[in-house]
């Protein structure tokens, strides 16, 4: 149990144009929402946390305009990178935690999205 | 504000010998403690966690961790290590209990390089 699906894993796209990366909870409802960015060699930066239905709380320098966070349902969650540019490419990853849940049981990852802008 | 360290960036270690990655932490109570595992282009899988009692927990894979509070320390252990463990390991922590906050920080990380 406890599955997170997100896609594409792998995405190349022009400079300016954005690119939207889906993450779903498979098997139980994800009441929260965190978005990881990850650079090489780097650990996870967390950019955001996302509530159903509700507007998503961004992390200090997080451009909340360039990184568009919607949860609209308790199964997905999408982060839509606007206008995106070269620095923009990166690892990206979401993780989810169920309904009625705590860190009793712990974060379920997603397998990442690797975002590059050409 | 809590924050994980992890002073080993690189560990290289022949298959079938010990592993011992290092994590500390800072909170300013008991803390929640997680070990994550990732491979090259994946998400990640948690290893163990540690919410309160037994000190020692044991984890998925053979992994064990064990919290030591005097030293705010929570170091990843494995008794005889193999060729598949090599990957990226990270140490996190969480607020403890009642603290309202989901909110995970991630050490920066250990690369676990394994040779034959």
């Amino acid at each position: 149990g406890a599955v997170v699906s997100q896609h594409p894993s792998r995405v190349i796209c022009k400079s300016g144009t954005s690119v939207k990366i889906e993450c779903r909870s498979l098997d139980f409802q994800a009441t929260t929402m965190f978005w990881y960015r990850q650079f090489p060699k780097q650990s996870l930066m967390l950019m955001a946390t996302s509530n159903e239905g509700s507007k998503a709380t961004y992390e200090q320098g997080v451009e909340k305009d360039k990184f568009l966070i919607n949860h609209a349902s308790l199964t997905l969650s999408t982060l839509t990178v606007t206008s995106a540019h070269p620095e923009d490419s990166s690892f990206y990853i979401c993780s989810a935690i169920g309904r009625g849940g705590s860190l009793l049981r712990g974060y379920t990852f997603g397998s990442g999205t690797r975002l590059t802008v050409v | 504000a809590q924050s994980v360290t992890q002073p080993d960036i690189h560990i290289t270690v022949s298959e079938g010998a010990s592993l011992e990655l290092r994590c500390n932490y800072s909170y300013g109570a008991t803390p929640y403690l997680f070990w994550y595992v990732q491979s090259p282009g994946q998400g990640l899988q948690l290893l163990l966690k540690y919410f309160s009692g037994d000190t020692l927990v044991q984890g998925i894979k053979g992994f064990e961790a064990e919290f030591k509070r005097s030293q705010s320390s929570f170091n990843l252990r494995k008794p005889s290590v193999h060729w598949s463990d090599a990957a990226e390991y990270f140490c996190a922590v969480g607020p403890g209990s009642g603290a309202g906050s989901y909110q995970l920080t991630f050490g920066k990380g250990t690369k676990l390089s394994v040779i034959p």
